[in-house]
This record gives C-alpha cells, structure tokens and sequence, in this order.
C-alpha cells in the first residue's frame, strides 16, 4: 500500500537554527514528490517538485533533497516567517492522485 | 492571475441541511480536485475530474456526497443530507500537469 510519512510532527526552532524535516515514502512507480507550506487558514502551497533519486530544488532558505526512500527539506537560519505545516505528497505512475502526509508543524521564535 | 477560487469561504448549518461548496478552477487547467482536510485523517482526497470527466470517486464517503463539473470553469460538491462528523475544511484544486494548486478552503461546521 503507498504510503507518506513525515516526522517529527512538530518542530520548534530558534531563529538562525537550521534543521531537517524528513519524509519517508513507500510507493510503487514513483512519478513525483512534491512539497508544500500550508499557513494557519489557508490552502496549501506549491514549494517543489522532485522526479528523481539524486535531484535537489532551492528556494530562498528552502533546499529540498530525494532519495530512493525519503526526501528531506532542509531549512537554513530560518525566521519566523517561515512557521507553517510543511506538506510532502507523491503520486503514483499510472495514477492523476497526490498521496499526502500528515505534515510537520514547524513554529521559529524570535 | 486569479488562483483557485472557492466559495463560500465559510458555512455553518444544521444536521440534515443539504449543503453545496463551489469551485471554480485557474483557468487553462484540465484537472480539478476536491480534498477535506480534518485534524484526524489530513487531506484525503474525495474526487477528482479530467477534463470535466470524474475519473475516480472512491474517495467519497457516502452517497450522501456528490460532485459535479458541468463546464471547465466551475464546479460544485454537495452533501445531502448533512451530519457533524462532516464538518472539515473542504479545498479545490487544480492542474494542467502534475503540480496541483489550491484553493483558499471552505470551513464546514454542521451543528
């Protein structure tokens, strides 16, 4: 069965403290794994898409990387502007549907 | 350019009221999906359209769910009649190819 994971859950960071959200997939015929930022309120948000083992995507202090198993997204010196619910997906071949994570809520303190 | 544009953005109702969310898709895009999205279970997805075709609606939960897409331009999901435990934050979203882009969200609170 295809499945996301994403740990930790939640995350607290200083401001100026980098760290790793991870996201652990199972899948069979993997098309694509996508990340997205999710504010309080609102829709999520496009960040990355990533098509294969070996493949990275920055932006701004953002920095997405992939494996045959997991992704990670590295966030460097973070503020708090970028405190949200950090989404992973993936989509299947032969199939038009995202499978999504629970998310990692990260919060970055002044 | 306008994104995903879902209305209402918010609805409070009673049990056994019927209940229509609306959509409407970036234009050009070929793709629309409908999620909830609940503290529980995260964003699961309910159904999807191709080029105003439902493709898959195995995610619906009951009958008492239904959607429809009459044009590229809008689309509606309905549920009638409706229960507490459908209360949930509904998003549309659309794609031209693999990258989906949401909407805003419609907030469901049935009392």
């Amino acid at each position: 069965e295809d499945q996301v994971t994403q740990s930790p859950e939640a995350l607290r960071l200083q401001e100026g403290e980098s760290s790793s959200l991870n996201c652990s997939y199972t899948v069979s015929g993997l098309r694509g794994l996508f990340w997205y930022r999710q504010d309080p309120g609102k829709g999520p948000e496009f960040l990355f898409t990533l098509y294969s083992a070996g493949e990275e995507k920055e932006k701004e202090r953002l920095k997405a990387t992939l494996t045959k198993k997991e992704s990670f997204l590295h966030i460097t010196a973070p503020k708090p502007e970028d405190s949200a619910t950090y989404l992973c997906a993936v989509y299947r071949r032969n199939t038009d549907k995202l499978i999504f994570g629970t998310g990692t809520r990260l919060q970055v303190f002044p | 350019d306008a994104g995903v544009i879902q209305s209402p953005r918010h609805e409070v109702t009673e049990m056994g009221q019927e209940v229509t969310l609306r959509c409407k898709p970036i234009s050009g895009h070929n793709s629309l999906f409908w999620y909830r999205q609940t503290m529980m279970r995260g964003l699961e997805l309910l159904i999807y359209f191709n080029n105003n075709v439902p493709i898959d609606d195995s995610g619906m939960p009951e009958d008492r769910f239904s959607a429809k897409m009459p044009n590229a331009s809008f689309s509606t999901l309905k549920i009638q009649p409706s229960e507490p435990r459908d209360s949930a934050v509904y998003f549309c979203a659309s794609s031209w190819t693999y990258t989906q882009y949401f909407g805003p969200g419609t907030r469901l609170t049935v009392l």
